[in-house]
């Protein structure tokens, strides 16, 4: 059964750094892509960052560009969010979910696939005070 | 960046009855979308990908169609633990992965 979850939040001033993490289990975590999704106080969900199971490229919101750094450590099942320059606009409960393909059709013999985003932990909630 | 805009945001449906939820994308997202339900207090679970393919444990009475820039989720037969906000969410070219708004759906 595949599990999630997340831990490292907290209360941080303005201007601080919190690092969560995200330990995996129940699945081969360095096959899959992972990303980082929040969700401030009564309002919708925000895609934050990914990282493929590669490790090759990192993408990210604009909102946390040049902020937030994703990293994954596969040997210890573990996916990173280092956030720096904290803004009371971050407060948030911040969820890790893994993705999976899905094969969508066939390019010169080979499989092309899409991913969607599938098990979802339970959150580690992160509050920055002005 | 692909904006999804679902409809309505709020839906109040009697138990027993059936809720058809919209979602509409900016461009076409083919058949990469996904529908989530997130009761108060939990994390999102995943209901549809691949704009209609069931996840594994979800109940026949939740169905996806849709492709292109047009999806919609209906719920069959609404159960009280069916009364929760349900988002869409596009994966097409990803990232940027997008979500739209959110449909609360209540008891009547």
């Amino acid at each position: 059964q595949v599990q999630l979850a997340e831990t490292g939040g907290g209360v941080v001033q303005s201007g601080g750094s919190l690092r969560l993490s995200c330990t995996a289990s129940g699945f081969t975590f360095s096959n899959y892509g992972m990303h980082w999704v929040r969700q401030a106080p009564g309002k919708g969900l925000e895609w934050v960052a990914f990282m493929p199971s590669n490790e090759d490229n990192k993408y990210y919101a604009d909102s946390v560009k040049g902020r937030f750094t994703i990293s994954r450590d596969n040997s210890k099942h573990t996916l990173f969010l280092q956030m720096n320059s904290l803004r009371t606009e971050d407060t948030a409960v911040y969820f890790c979910v893994n993705e999976k393909p899905i094969p969508i059709k066939m390019v010169r013999g080979v499989v092309q696939y899409s991913y969607y985003m599938d098990v979802w932990g339970n959150g580690t909630a992160v509050t920055v005070s002005s | 960046e692909i904006v999804l805009t679902q409809s309505p945001a709020t839906l109040t449906v009697s138990p027993g009855d059936r809720a058809t939820l919209s979602c509409r994308a900016s461009h076409s997202v083919s058949t990469n979308l996904a529908w989530y339900q997130q009761r108060p207090g939990q994390a999102p679970r995943l209901l549809i990908y691949g704009a209609s393919i069931r996840a594994t444990g979800i109940p026949d009475r939740f169905s996806g169609s849709g492709s292109g820039t047009d999806f919609t989720l209906t719920i069959n037969i609404l159960q009280s633990e069916d009364f929760a906000v349900y988002y869409c969410q596009q994966y097409n070219n990803r990232p940027p992965i997008t979500f739209g708004q959110g449909t609360r759906l209540e008891i009547k």
